[in-house]
């Protein structure tokens, strides 16, 4: 079956360090791998994907995320975190038998403290 | 361009009412999706379509829930009779293609609370 795990239901950073938001998925063949943010009361928003070619993928807002396929990973990341930054963020993706669709994780909460 | 559009952004309903949910995508997206967002079970996408056709509605809950996409630039997600268990956020998204690796836009929303 072709899911995918987000392992933490919240992440605390305070502002200024590096952060990173996990994500490990299980797909038939080739991965095609997203990242969304949504801010409260709004729509999801494409930050960054992942299809082919270089294994790290910059995106919008400084984002950044990291394609791992020995591990099945596909972390977000960034190098100074905002407070701006505080958001619900899900992974999603592809799936190889209807590459229609995306399938998403349960979404983590960034919190970025001050 | 404007972005996914939905209405109503809020909907407040009584149990046995209908509702009906609309999207405008994106001008030029083949795809539109329908999602449905809930604390207990996440993102769900309920059903899709391509060039106006349903593609694929096993998502949709049950016979209560239907949808229809009568030309490029609407699409319509109704419920009736409407349940309690049908609070939710439902989220309209399009695509400018299908297919591997194709970006969804999403639009704010439609929250929906059926008392």
């Amino acid at each position: 079956a072709q899911s995918v795990a987000q392992p933490e239901d919240q992440v605390n950073v305070a502002e200024g360090n590096p952060l990173t938001v996990k994500c490990t998925y299980s797909v038939s063949g080739n991965p095609y791998l997203f990242w969304y943010v949504q801010y409260p009361n709004r729509g999801l928003q494409f930050l960054l994907k992942y299809i082919t070619g270089d294994n790290l993928v910059k995106g919008s807002y400084g984002f950044e995320a990291e394609f791992n396929k020995s591990q099945t990973s596909f972390h977000l990341k960034k190098p100074s975190a905002l407070v701006s930054d505080s958001a619900l963020y899900f992974c999603a993706v592809s799936v190889s038998y209807n590459t229609d669709k995306l399938i998403f994780g349960t979404g983590t909460r960034l919190q970025v403290f001050p | 361009d404007a972005g996914v559009i939905q209405s109503p952004r809020h909907e407040v309903t009584e149990m046995g009412q209908e509702v009906t949910l609309r999207c405008k995508p994106i001008s030029g997206h083949d795809y539109l999706f329908w999602y449905r967002q809930t604390m207990m079970r996440g993102l769900e996408l309920l059903i899709y379509f391509n060039n106006n056709v349903p593609i694929d509605d096993s998502g949709m809950p049950e016979d209560r829930f239907s949808a229809k996409m009568p030309n490029a630039s609407f699409s319509t997600l109704k419920i009736q009779p409407s349940e309690p268990r049908d609070s939710a956020v439902y989220f309209c998204a399009s695509s400018l293609f299908g297919g591997t690796g194709e970006t969804q836009y999403f639009g704010p929303g439609t929250r929906l609370l059926v008392l």
